[in-house]
Formats: structure tokens, sequence, C-alpha cells
């Protein structure tokens, strides 16, 4: 999807091996999300940033840590992996000045043996 | 609370058959935003339509339709004349934007499959 990169698309990890997730973004919108998506339970909200050097927790954010160091970029961590975040997560940006509907990178499915 | 419920989880049709998916929704506020998203096989979000509480005219987009009834907290979508490329996941969301996050409350989704 245009505007949103998610590095990246697929990768396998061992139990307790850590890893980084990447958004990018080039559409200068203030609000970034993460959203894992798991069989049967639509997407849930793990981490969210409203500006640059914030972020906040959302629904299933234990296991994860984020970072907003630049606009364009929202990070998601995972700093010991665990078979339960085996998942599709999803970025999402949103201009909320300019009141559009979030928009969603294409995905990064992360398996974790 | 916050819901979204999407009671059918799977949905078949034979092509060329109307269907309607289900959406069922709570909020705590009177200002809220709902929306559908299509999730193909290729596996990425396209987003569908967005509608505000306010705004409870029904809306046409070409096969596509939606209605929105505040009274039964329902946002409904009903493709007309189905098609082998309307397969996929199709998701409800809310969003309630008073409580600045604009994070998107989703369904467990539909899944439709649309049969030749």
């Amino acid at each position: 999807n245009a505007g949103v990169t998610q590095t990246p698309k697929f990768r396998v990890l061992k139990t307790g091996q850590s890893m980084t997730l990447l958004c990018a973004q080039d559409m200068n919108h203030e609000y970034m999300y993460w959203y894992r998506q798991d069989p049967g339970m639509g997407l849930r909200l793990i981490h969210y940033s409203v500006g640059e050097g914030t972020t906040a927790k959302g629904e299933v954010p234990d296991g994860y840590n984020v970072s907003r160091l630049k606009k364009q970029n929202f990070l998601l961590g995972l700093e010991s992996a665990a078979p339960s975040q085996t998942s599709v997560y999803f970025c999402a940006i949103h201009d909320r000045v300019g009141d559009q509907p979030q928009h969603f990178g294409d995905g990064t499915r992360l398996s974790i043996l | 609370a916050q819901k979204v419920t999407q009671a059918q989880t799977e949905i078949s049709v034979v092509e060329k058959e109307d269907v309607t998916l289900d959406c069922v929704y709570e909020t705590r506020d009177t200002t809220y935003y709902l929306f559908w998203y299509k999730q193909p096989p290729s596996g990425e979000l396209v987003f569908l339509i967005r509608r505000n509480s306010f705004d409870e005219q029904n809306e046409i987009s070409g096969r596509y339709s939606w209605n929105f009834q505040k009274s039964t907290s329902s946002f409904n979508f009903t493709i007309t004349a189905s098609q082998v490329v309307d397969s996929a996941v199709y998701f409800c969301a809310l969003s309630e934007p008073f409580y600045n996050t604009d994070k998107l409350i989703f369904g467990t989704g539909t899944r439709l499959q649309v049969f030749p």
C-alpha cells in the first residue's frame, strides 16, 4: 500500500529471540498504530503514537515495546519472542487533521517456533 | 463498553446472489465512526467506507450498499449480484474520536466465499 511500508514482510523466529518491526510512512501523518491479527480474533491494537516522541498502550501491549523517535517511523519490538506472538502485524497511519480514515500497510507475517 | 460484533463467521453464496454482512456495535459516545474493510486472500486491508454517527443515510457504491441504523446499533453491508472477486474477509470497525486516539475496534470478521 502506497505511503506505508512494513519491514520485513515475513520472518521466522525462535522462542526467546528478539526482533524489531519497522513501519515507515511518507505521508507525514501524526498518528501511527500497531495492530495484530489472529485467526477468529479480528485486529487488536498493540500500541499507538499520536506524534513524534509519544507512545501509548493499546489493548494487548504485553510483550511488546515501541518507539517513535522520528515522525515517519514507528518501531515495534519483541524483546523475547514467544509462540503466542505468532501473528500478522499491521501498521496503520492516520491523518486526524485531514479527517482521513486509517491507512494500513501490507502486514508482516511473524512465526515464532 | 466499546464492541463490534460480526455474528456471521462465514458465508457462502453462488455468484450473482445478493449477500448481507451484519455488524452490530456498542459505544459509550454519541460521536463515533463506523467502517468496513475488505481483506482479500492476498492479505492487505482495503478501506471500503466510513460513516459518522450523525449521518444515517444509506450509501450505495456500485454493487455495494450500507445500511446504518442507530436505533438497532447496526451497520450492515450488502453486496448485490456477488462476484468471485468479492471473496474475502470483511471487517466492521468502530472508532470514538472524542477519546483522542481514533483507534479502531474491529469485529472478528466475516469470511465471504463466492462460488462460480
